[in-house]
């Protein structure tokens, strides 16, 4: 079956430092990927989302490239501000599963003034 | 595009208790999905619908768990008979079809004493 492995948390980073949180996943199709970001007292909201090979996701200054021969799906950042402190979900869907989101379990991030 | 809304945000009942949660979906949206998040963890898939017809219901879903969704548009996620282990955050999210992302509503956090 499909499922998403995701670096453990908390990450605690100075503002303006690099981030990386890594995601691996595993999936007997051809699955999209996805970056979902949980702010405090928020609902789930679509970060990036990548659907083939090669692509690249992008928002915000976040970034993810879509890795097939390392099923990764690494999610960066070149300078964290404060308000990126949050919740973030790696996920993949699948097409032949009715695309229904596959998760990790999630990374906190904290960022220090 | 006012989003999807979830009711009640917070339900807290005795175990044994059925409670019911109800999920507006994005208008035009014609995909509906409910999951479950527990402290800690990312969501899980519980089941989804295209239009009225539900399509794959997870293991997860035990035979107290119902769901329908009657026109094809809002949907109730029902529990009969809870169990302190039903205590999570139960999400809702919809999707035009395949394969457009999903967005996520606010959840509704059911608590079983």
């Amino acid at each position: 079956g499909n499922s998403v492995t995701q670096m453990e948390g908390p990450v605690t980073l100075s503002e303006e430092a690099f981030l990386t949180i890594n995601c691996t996943y595993t999936a007997t199709g051809y699955p999209s990927l996805f970056w979902y970001v949980q702010y405090p007292g928020e609902g789930l909201q679509l970060l990036l989302k990548a659907t083939k090979a090669d692509d690249k996701g992008s928002n915000k200054g976040f970034e993810a490239t879509y890795r097939k021969e390392t099923t990764s799906f690494h999610l960066e950042k070149g300078s964290v501000q404060v308000s990126d402190s949050a919740v973030y979900f790696c996920a993949l869907s699948d097409r032949s599963s009715g695309d229904k989101l596959t998760f990790g379990t999630g990374t906190r991030l904290a960022v220090r003034p | 595009d006012t989003g999807v809304s979830q009711d009640p945000r917070h339900k807290i009942t005795k175990r044994g208790q059925n409670v019911t949660f109800r999920c507006d979906p994005i208008s035009e949206h014609n995909r509906l999905y409910w999951y479950r998040q527990t402290l800690g963890q990312g969501p899980e898939f519980l089941t989804y619908f295209q239009n009225e017809a539900q399509l794959e219901k997870s293991r997860l879903l035990s035979d107290r768990f119902s769901a329908e969704r009657p026109k094809g548009s809002f949907s109730t996620l029902e529990i009969q008979r809870t169990e302190q282990g039903d205590s999570a955050m139960y999400l809702c999210a919809s999707s035009r079809d395949s394969p457009y992302e999903q967005y996520f509503g606010p959840g509704t956090r059911l608590t079983v004493t």
